[in-house]
This record gives structure tokens, C-alpha cells and sequence, in this order.
């Protein structure tokens, strides 16, 4: 059964930078893509960010481009988001998601509980 | 950007019920569209996947049609569990994967 546990939300000023985590289980970590997805609260959702299975290609909407930073330790079973520069608007829910293809990327998504963030002075 | 519109925005339905909800896409997605579930205060879960194929474990009385850009997800009788948001997402030209508002269904 696929586990995401997320962490390392909290709140923090505008300007600062977080780390978020997010501990894999119940699968091959390393042969999935893996995402972040957000939603403001009582708002949409809204992807984040892309890391492929062997962290060889990372893709950012625009909104967090130059800021944000996905990243991978598959001897660990862990998926990263380091945020920099945070803004008011990217307080949100931070959901980790495990692509459903295996050695590939669908797009289509399995979610962790998530984790808040809100940016705030 | 693909831009995803769902509605109604909100759609009030008795238990029992049969819910239509509908999604339209921008440009074409072809048949590279999910829908989701989502409760209050949990992660959305995974309902449909490539337009009309149900994800493991989720019921019968939920079925999605569509290619293009048209898009509905049925759920044909509804119970209590079923009430909550629904998210259409697209995943046929991306990055960015991009989700519709959603559609709150509530109970009549």
C-alpha cells in the first residue's frame, strides 16, 4: 500500500526559506516520478513540481520557478521541496503525489496527507 | 497553458440520486483526463484515469465519459460518502498539470 507522509510545515516570514519532506513507502520508490501539488485553503489545486524516478529531469510551474527546488534520495525513500523566497500566496496545503507510471510519468496522481505552510509575518 | 472548467460550481443531489458533473478543457487533452475526490480535510484521491478507466477499489456507480474536450463524470447513485469536491485534471499536454475549480456536491 503506497505511504506518503509528509513534513516540515509550519509558519513562516515572508522572505524565509522552508524545507519540506516526505517520507515514501509501500513501493519501488525509485521507479516513480514523483510531484508536489498545492491548495491554498478553501481554494483549487494547483501542481508544483516534477521530479523524474532517478531525479534526471525536475519541471516547476511557473509561479515557483527560480524559487523552488524538487529533489530525490532514493537510498532514503525521500522526496524534497526546498522553498526559498516564500511569498503570502504560497501559503497552502503541500500534498506530495506518486505518479501512477512505473519508470515513466503519467501525470495521473496517488497523495499524501499534506502539509501546511503558511507564510506570514 | 490547458485551462480546465468544471461545472456547476456546486450541485445539490438527494442520496440516491444519479450526479452529472462535467469538465471542459481549453484545447484538446484527448482522452488523458482524471477526475478526483476529494473529502474535507483529506488529500484528493484518485476516482477515474485516462477519461473512463475507474482507479483500484473505486466503485461502480462512478464512470467517466469523454475525449477532446468534453469531459463528465457520473456517479449513479449517490451515497452518503460520495458527497464532497470533485477535481477534473488533465495530463495530455504538460507541464504544467493543470485542475479545474472543482464541483462541490452537497446534499439536497
Amino acid at each position: 500500500q503506497v505511504q506518503l507522509v509528509e513534513s516540515g510545515g509550519g509558519v513562516v516570514q515572508p522572505g524565509r526559506p522552508l524545507r519540506l519532506s516526505c517520507a515514501a513507502s509501500g513501493f519501488t520508490f525509485n521507479t516513480y516520478a514523483m510531484h508536489w501539488v498545492r491548495q491554498a485553503p478553501g481554494k483549487g489545486l494547483e501542481w508544483v513540481a516534477l521530479i523524474w524516478y532517478d531525479g534526471s529531469s525536475v519541471y516547476y510551474a511557473d509561479s515557483v520557478k527560480g524559487r523552488f527546488t524538487i529533489s530525490r534520495d532514493n537510498s532514503k525513500n525521500m522526496l524534497y521541496l526546498q522553498m526559498n523566497s516564500l511569498r503570502a500566496e504560497d501559503t497552502a496545503v503541500y500534498y506530495c503525489a506518486r505518479d501512477e507510471k512505473y519508470y515513466g510519468s503519467s501525470g495521473y496522481l496517488d497523495w499524501g496527507q499534506g502539509t501546511l505552510v503558511t507564510v506570514s509575518s | 497553458e490547458i485551462v480546465m472548467t468544471q461545472s456547476p460550481a456546486t450541485l445539490s443531489v438527494s442520496p440516491g440520486e444519479r450526479a452529472t458533473l462535467s469538465c471542459r478543457a481549453s484545447q484538446s487533452v484527448s482522452s488523458n483526463l482524471a477526475w478526483y475526490q476529494q473529502k474535507p480535510g483529506q488529500a484528493p484521491r484518485l476516482l477515474i484515469y485516462d477519461a473512463s478507466t475507474r482507479a483500484t477499489d473505486i466503485p461502480a456507480r462512478f464512470s467517466g465519459s469523454g475525449s477532446g474536450t468534453e469531459f463528465t463524470l457520473t456517479i449513479s447513485s449517490l451515497q452518503s460518502e460520495d458527497f464532497a469536491v470533485y477535481y477534473c485534471q488533465q495530463s495530455n499536454n504538460w507541464p504544467p498539470l493543470t485542475f479545474g475549480g472543482g464541483t462541490k456536491v452537497e446534499i439536497k
